[in-house]
């Protein structure tokens, strides 16, 4: 089985200061891993996926993570905050088991506070 | 193209009632999922399909939830009869490519309430 986990429950960052966002996971072979950001009363957005390749990956709105297989950590990051990136971030991996690929499992979500 | 299309975007019923939630997917993608999504559990996967085929239903609560996908288009989610602890934001989401790489694209969610 997948899992993934996201140890905090909010992170209140001031404006302009670089802000991370934690995520860890578990599964069978290769992961792919996904952060979406969700707004209120809206549907989740996909921010930025690692498949393979280079451990850093780039993504929306200056968004990037970093893939680490030996810690199974996939950290979202950003140099400089701002209060619109206050939202509920979600972690996400998908398995590929054989078959096909497994659904795709969220973590519980973290609230990340800008404070200006 | 429209993006994910959920309907109703909100649904208050009574207890016992049998409820329908539906989706249209963005077109070409081979995968759809539907999620619920409460405060105390996250986002939980029901099932999925693949090319219109259930794949894994092993999230679906019980057998009062049902699913289907009859073409590329459309898919609903059943829940007869429906209860008080089904109240949630129920998400359908689509896809596109072979092993998993791609992104899921999130409707808006439909919400509901069983009073």
């Amino acid at each position: 089985a997948q899992s993934v986990a996201q140890p905090e429950d909010q992170v209140n960052v001031a404006e302009g200061n670089p802000l991370t966002v934690k995520c860890t996971y578990s599964v069978s072979g290769n992961p792919y891993l996904f952060w979406y950001v969700q707004y209120p009363n809206r549907g989740l957005q996909f921010l930025l996926k690692y498949i393979t390749g280079d451990n850093l990956v780039k993504g929306s709105y200056g968004f990037e993570a970093e893939f680490n297989k030996s810690q199974t950590s996939f950290h979202l990051k950003k140099p400089s905050a701002l209060v619109s990136d206050s939202a509920l971030y979600f972690c996400a991996v998908r398995g590929y088991s054989g078959g096909g690929a497994d659904g795709l499992t969220f973590g519980k979500g973290t609230h990340l506070i800008i404070q200006p | 193209d429209a993006g994910v299309i959920q309907s109703p975007r909100h649904e208050v019923t009574e207890m016992g009632q049998e409820v329908t939630l539906r989706c249209k997917p963005i077109s070409g993608h081979d995968y759809l999922f539907w999620y619920r999504q409460t405060m105390m559990r996250g986002l939980e996967l029901l099932i999925y399909f693949n090319n219109n085929v259930p794949i894994d239903d092993s999230g679906m609560p019980e057998d009062r939830f049902s699913a289907k996908m009859p073409n590329a288009s459309f898919s609903t989610l059943k829940i007869q009869p429906s209860e008080p602890r089904d109240s949630a934001v129920y998400f359908c989401a689509s896809s596109f490519g072979p092993g998993g790489g791609g992104e899921l694209f999130f409707g808006e969610g439909s919400r509901l309430t069983v009073l």
